[in-house]
């Protein structure tokens, strides 16, 4: 079984440039998980989306952050313009969804680390 | 407030030797509890998970324990190999209207050492 792709692994920015990562999830899952990970941190989750709809996104800076999974299958994410701080892992999860029970585990992808010089 | 907090920080220990990482978490209501590890560059991949009912998990040399009651956590790697370093998380699920939540601690970096 393939696991979640995200693109690139890496990728180096001068502050306010813009930045897209792509993330595909697992084949099947309904819910889709963007993190961000500042290095010594755990992830913190940015936004939760299930199928194509936002579940949760209390925690993404709206103001230059931005995502979008339109057809309810891949996702991007988006920083316009970065700052410095943005420098960080984004991980992008996926998970079956609701109605597998509560142990409705998120495979990760190998992130997205992202410099903002 | 959820909060899921592990220690030590960082462990350094040679190979072949035993460990004992910590967590502690606050997290409410409690669904379920998850240990993983992260390599350096990839991304956290799941060890063990354990309900409010199992008190003891185990995969190959890792050996996880839930205490509900004190709501704290260990994992345990024995016989510890070089590949064994990285950063250990601790991720804890509160399980609120048909969606899970989970609440992430700060990592565990442990290095082996030959």
């Amino acid at each position: 079984e393939a696991g979640v792709a995200q693109s690139p692994r890496y990728k180096i920015i001068e502050k306010r440039q813009s930045v897209a990562f792509w993330c595909n999830p697992i084949s099947g899952h309904a819910t889709l998980y963007w993190y961000q990970q500042i290095l010594g941190q755990g992830p913190k989750l940015l936004i939760q989306f299930q199928n194509n709809g936002v579940v949760d996104d209390s925690q993404l800076p709206k103001d230059r952050f931005s995502a979008e999974r339109l057809k309810g299958v891949d996702s991007t994410l988006k920083i316009q313009p970065a700052k410095l701080e943005d420098s960080a892992v984004y991980l992008c999860a996926s998970s079956m969804g609701p109605g597998t029970g509560r142990a409705d585990e998120q495979y990760f992808g190998p992130g997205t680390r992202l410099t903002v010089t | 407030k959820n909060q899921v907090e592990q220690s030590p920080q960082s462990l350094i220990i040679l190979e072949g030797k035993n460990c004992t990482l910590q967590c502690n978490y606050t997290v409410s209501p409690f669904s379920n509890l998850r240990w993983y590890k992260q390599d350096t560059g990839r991304g956290p991949v799941s060890l063990t998970i354990m309900t409010f009912s199992e008190n003891t998990k185990s995969n190959g040399r890792y050996t996880a324990t839930l205490d509900a009651d004190t709501k704290q956590s260990s994992l345990h790697i024995t016989a510890s190999q070089l590949s064994d370093s990285a950063s250990y998380i601790c991720v804890v699920s509160a399980y609120q209207t048909g969606a899970n939540n989970l609440f992430f601690g700060t990592g565990t970096r442990l290095t082996v050492i030959p």
